[in-house]
């Protein structure tokens, strides 16, 4: 079965700072990677998608995450981080055979210090 | 475009009703799933919906059921509410059965 597993449940970082968040996944084949960003009460917007092909895949909002088969992770950076970017990020497979269906991480929270 | 709708936003039901929660997907997105988020908690996969039939289904009980209708909007329905049920669903749609989703702001639901 496939699943998902961010290390880190909170991440502070300074406004202007580099950002990392970590993300593993275990899937048999090769995977449908994603990354959702939830703003409080609001539902997931997606911020980028691997499938195939090249193995750094930049999204929207500066982001940009890098697909490591050897380590089984996709992991997500943004170089400089901006106060709106604070945040819950979740991280999820996609099986390729069962359509839509996305197993998640229990995310990330991101706080911003001015 | 409008983005994914889903009514109502919030609801409080009572433990043993019923509850149908309602989706309307993005034009021209023939797939619509549901999810749900426990507080503090990434999203679980309910069902999957393509051109009107059950495409997947995650490992919730038969008190769960959903439906798709010919203008591709959806409906989830609980019965007999636990407290357990509480929790923010999600629905998303997409344009094929293998397209990314793209998610509404969700119901939140309180079982009391």
């Amino acid at each position: 079965a496939q699943s998902v597993t961010q290390p880190d449940i909170h991440i502070t970082v300074s406004e202007g700072a580099s950002l990392e968040l970590r993300c593993n996944y275990s899937y048999g084949a090769t995977p449908y990677l994603f990354w959702y960003v939830q703003s409080p009460g609001q539902g997931l917007q997606l911020l980028l998608k691997y499938f195939s092909g090249d193995t750094l895949v930049q999204g929207i909002k500066g982001f940009e995450a890098e697909f490591k088969r050897s380590q089984s992770s996709f992991n997500l950076r943004k170089p400089s981080v901006h106060w709106s970017d604070a945040a819950e990020y979740f991280c999820a497979v996609g099986d390729q055979a069962a359509g839509n269906k996305l197993t998640f991480g229990g995310g990330t929270r991101v706080l911003v210090k001015p | 475009d409008a983005g994914v709708t889903q009514s109502p936003t919030h609801l409080i039901k009572t433990r043993g009703q019923q509850v149908t929660l309602r989706c309307s997907p993005i034009s021209g997105h023939k797939s619509v799933s549901w999810y749900q988020q426990v507080l503090g908690q990434g999203p679980q996969f309910i069902f999957q919906y393509y051109e009107k039939e059950e495409r997947g289904r995650g490992n919730f009980p038969d008190r769960f059921s959903a439906r798709q209708f010919p203008n591709y909007s959806s409906e989830l329905n609980v019965n007999a509410l636990l407290l357990g049920d509480s929790a923010l669903y999600l629905c998303a749609s997409s344009q094929e059965n293998n397209s990314p989703l793209h998610f509404g702001n969700g119901t939140r639901l309180t079982v009391t």
